[in-house]
């Protein structure tokens, strides 16, 4: 398996408060992209990084936001969180090129 | 944006049948597909994936069918296990661009 692992596995907060999530990866793969996944509507992409510093907007990207600071870390930020940010959020990392992505195991992020 | 499928089918086979799940996408660039695999609690998992100037290819006990004619894609399992039972995705992505497109799954269900 890729060595992706993803911080907390599970989180409960509240309205209003900030979270972040944490994706740290082993592989030394460019690219880096964060999910959400709710039933009936698969993945969807937040946010992804094709290198150290450079990112770019998914197709539900409003409230979320995102950093890279070194090629194995990609740490997406809800800075207040809502209760429709309630999901499971799923880090993925890749090769440039026709290769496919390598999926964390997750992470259930409850907003009360 | 273009997507890949509408809704989330099930499919119910029995153990030691063969497994044909189908899939539909409109991004006429679309030129690398992969199909993933994801059990419950857990991230996809890559099977395997196919590029545009093939038709076929096969993996140890599945097989990915390309018709770029009406932009269908198929996996077929071969001799369906219980361990096979979860939910496939497929996915489509064009060479000049960095995202991938995932369509919203089937769930696979294998009777003993």
């Amino acid at each position: 398996d890729a060595g992706i692992t993803q911080s907390p596995r599970h989180k409960v907060t509240e309205t209003g408060t900030p979270v972040t999530l944490r994706c740290h990866q082993t592989e030394n793969h460019r690219y880096m992209y964060w999910y959400r996944q709710d039933p009936g509507h698969g993945l969807r992409l937040i946010h992804y990084s094709y290198g150290v510093k450079d990112t770019d907007k998914g197709e539900v990207s409003d409230g979320y936001s995102v950093s890279r600071s070194k090629t194995e870390d990609f740490l997406l930020t809800l800075e207040s969180a809502t209760s429709s940010q309630t999901s499971v959020y799923f880090c993925a990392i890749s090769e440039v090129g026709l290769q496919p992505q390598h999926f964390g195991d997750g992470t259930r992020l409850s907003i009360l | 944006g273009e997507s890949v499928g509408l809704h989330l089918p099930t499919l119910s086979v029995q153990e030691g049948d063969n497994s044909i799940i189908n899939c539909a996408y409109s991004n006429s660039a679309s030129d690398y597909f992969i199909w993933y695999k994801q059990e419950s609690g857990k991230g996809p998992q890559f099977i395997i994936d196919i590029r545009s100037n093939m038709d076929k290819r096969q993996g140890q006990r599945v097989t990915v069918l390309l018709n770029k004619t009406v932009k269908h894609l198929s996996l077929q399992i071969a001799a369906t296990q219980p361990g096979d039972s979860a939910v496939y995705f497929c996915a489509e992505k064009a060479t000049s661009y960095d995202k991938v497109i995932f369509g919203p799954g089937t769930s696979l269900s294998v009777i003993p």
